[in-house]
């Protein structure tokens, strides 16, 4: 399965702010996507990160406050901006390596707490 | 929209105890059903992936049963350990999309 490395694992940051999270895969994927889990909640997608294109994004949520880059088959980034409390989270990369017959495979996460 | 349930949303066993966890979906056209392992402060572990067509799926003490029709997989771990101790998602997928339940927290008490 592929190894997803994200970074920051964590940060605390100021209310207003923007914080960048990247994701690399060691391998070419053809699916990366970004969850949300809010504290005690389960996981939601926020949208797929596509190639060359602009991110699909889930009812919810929008392009100005979670701009997302894919400029390759192996990384991506979410930006998680102009943050708020309720924006503590923590935000996973995921991908998928083939077809809807393979499983999906999550990074470590990083988990955001903003003051 | 999928909506997915787990029950019980958590559980507390005695090790060397057989665990049972259940999930629950509402859209039976789903592409294939996935069981994850979270551990505290840690991502996710995929565990083992049922498709749509697959009644169940084994990999060493778990096994995962599916049946589509009434929506309904449950998780079943044999002789739990306290290592097995940790939140299970199951997560079940539609096109490209994964919609996840809320998990069951798992202790497993020595």
């Amino acid at each position: 399965s592929a190894v997803i490395s994200q970074k920051p694992s964590r940060d605390i940051c100021q209310r207003g702010t923007s914080l960048t999270i990247q994701c690399q895969v060691d391998s070419q994927v053809t699916m990366m996507f970004w969850y949300r889990q809010q504290p005690g909640q389960s996981l939601t997608l926020i949208a797929t990160a596509n190639q060359g294109s602009e991110a699909t994004y889930e009812s919810g949520f929008v392009i100005d406050k979670f701009p997302i880059s894919r400029p390759n088959l192996t990384f991506s980034t979410l930006t998680v901006s102009n943050m708020s409390p309720e924006d503590s989270s923590i935000y996973l990369c995921s991908v998928a390596t083939g077809g809807s017959d393979q499983p999906q495979h999550f990074g470590d996460g990083t988990r955001l707490s903003i003051l | 929209k999928q909506e997915v349930t787990q029950i019980p949303a958590a559980l507390s066993v005695p090790e060397g105890e057989n665990l049972v966890l259940n999930c629950s979906f509402t859209d039976s056209a789903i592409y294939n059903l996935q069981w994850f392992r979270q551990d505290p402060g840690k991502g996710l572990t995929s565990l083992l992936l049922i498709q749509s067509s697959q009644r169940e799926q084994t990999s060493g003490r778990l096994n995962a049963s599916l049946d589509k029709s009434s929506g309904r997989s449950t998780l079943y771990i044999a002789a739990s350990q306290p290592g097995d101790s940790a939140t299970y998602l199951c997560a079940v997928k539609d096109d490209y999309k994964l919609s996840f339940g809320a998990g069951t927290t798992v202790t497993v008490r020595a």
